[in-house]
């Protein structure tokens, strides 16, 4: 059974700094990893999608990285705005039907 | 194109009353899933629908229930609603059962059970 883990659970950083978030998942058998963002009361917004057969994916000032070996995905934010300010989801999809397992996510708050 | 859409977005209903909740998949996209998302939790997985049949479930009763149609839309149906069942529920479609792009979320339905 895939199980899947984000750490911190809740971040709070002042504008302008860069940080990562982590995700770790039990069965590296997987077909790629998804970032995605949520904001408050809201659906999935797709962030970044890493296939199996890849190391990172960049997009603007988010880069995703993909260790399928160690069960580890990073989900780097550059020179963070108030505007990122949401939940961040790691998703995975495993299985024969790719069922997608998702983690916690973890809470960022930017300060201004 | 209009993506992942689903209907209605908020909804109220009573412990005891049935539910239909429905989602229209993203331009060529032909399977959908359903996930429940508690307040604080990461989205669960509810089941999953190809070609008109359930390929795959999650650990939800036999309460919830669903379809897909011909059109590759989808409706999920919860009876016999419980406080619990309080919930973000999230569509997602995706083209074929293998490899490939991620999957498209839709916006959600907010249920309330009172």
């Amino acid at each position: 059974k895939q199980e899947v883990t984000q750490i911190p659970a809740a971040l709070s950083v002042p504008e302008g700094e860069n940080l990562v978030l982590n995700c770790s998942f039990t069965d590296s058998a997987i077909y790629n990893l998804q970032w995605f963002r949520q904001d408050p009361g809201k659906g999935l917004t797709s962030l970044l999608l890493i296939q199996s057969s890849q190391r990172e994916q960049t997009s603007g000032r988010l880069n995703a990285s993909l260790d399928k070996s160690s069960g580890r995905s990073t989900l780097y934010i550059a020179a963070s705005q108030p505007g990122d300010s949401a939940t961040y989801l790691c998703a995975v999809p495993s299985g024969g039907y790719q069922k997608v397992t998702f983690g916690i996510g973890t809470k960022l708050q930017v300060i201004p | 194109d209009a993506g992942v859409t689903q209907s209605p977005t908020h909804l109220i209903k009573t412990r005891g009353q049935q539910v239909t909740l429905r989602c229209s998949p993203k331009s060529g996209h032909d399977t959908v899933s359903w996930y429940q998302q508690a307040l604080g939790q990461g989205p669960q997985f509810i089941f999953q629908y190809y070609e008109e049949e359930e390929r795959q479930r999650g650990n939800f009763p036999d309460r919830f229930s669903g379809h897909q149609f011909p059109n590759y839309s989808s409706e999920l149906n919860v009876n016999a609603l419980l406080l619990g069942d309080s919930a973000l529920y999230l569509c997602a479609s995706r083209s074929g059962l293998a490899g490939g792009p991620g999957q498209y979320f839709g916006p959600g339905t907010r249920l309330t059970v009172t």
